[in-house]
């Protein structure tokens, strides 16, 4: 199994641009998760999703993210616009049932 | 609220030397799940144990052994003769049962030659 498949793994963008972060879970695993990292505030849960459907997006910072899970087979989270405090390491994880299983992550910079 | 404290920021020994990473959680529910998580230089997280709120034996696979002690709510880790290898960040989560996972601060180990 290739585990969890982010892209871009870097992406440098400038203040104001669309981000848009991919994840490709594992197959057979119905809950996807969405986390940021940052030297601040250490490892956030943004949301997650089961059989595809948003369960909780209560960590997602502001209306400039959203995230969407059109199949069991990929996720994108979006940032429009993005801001320099947007600057971070972004991972995807995904969970048959319990023990997540993350991603590489995506390491964002806004200049 | 579930909560994770992660007391120790840094610790720095010499290889050969055994090593214990602390983690202190909160929770009101009865059903829980805790979890090490290993995060090397490279930046990937590795998946390390999960233990269920209802079975407190400690678990040992190879160098590593795990405590789980629900009257002090604690879930410390213990590395044994540690190696430069397990130089990384080591992060203790707590999750109910809504896979809310919730991540301590991490513990920095670096293992000095």
């Amino acid at each position: 199994d290739a585990g969890v498949i982010q892209s871009p793994r870097h992406e440098v963008t400038e203040m104001g641009q669309e981000v848009t972060l991919r994840c490709k879970p594992i197959s057979g695993h119905n809950s996807l998760f969405w986390y940021r990292q940052t030297m601040m505030r250490g490892l956030e849960l943004l949301i997650y999703f089961n059989n595809n459907v948003p369960i909780d997006d209560s960590g997602m910072p502001e209306d400039r993210f959203s995230a969407k899970m059109p199949n069991a087979s990929f996720s994108t989270l979006k940032i429009q616009p993005s801001e320099p405090r947007d600057s971070a390491v972004y991972f995807c994880a995904s969970s048959p049932e319990g023990v997540q299983f993350f991603g590489p992550g995506t390491r964002l910079t806004v200049l | 609220a579930q909560k994770v404290t992660q007391a120790q920021t840094e610790i720095s020994v010499v290889e050969k030397e055994d090593v214990t990473l602390d983690c202190v959680y909160e929770t009101r529910d009865t059903t829980y799940y805790l979890f090490w998580y290993k995060q090397p230089p490279s930046g990937e997280l590795v998946f390390l144990i999960r233990r269920n709120s209802f079975d407190e034996q400690n678990e040992i696979s190879g160098r590593y052994s795990w405590n789980f002690q629900k009257s002090t709510s604690s879930f410390n880790f213990t590395i044994t003769a540690s190696q430069v290898v397990d130089s990384a960040v080591y992060f203790c989560a707590l999750s109910g049962g809504n896979n809310d996972m919730r991540f301590g601060a991490g513990t920095r180990l670096t293992v000095k030659p």
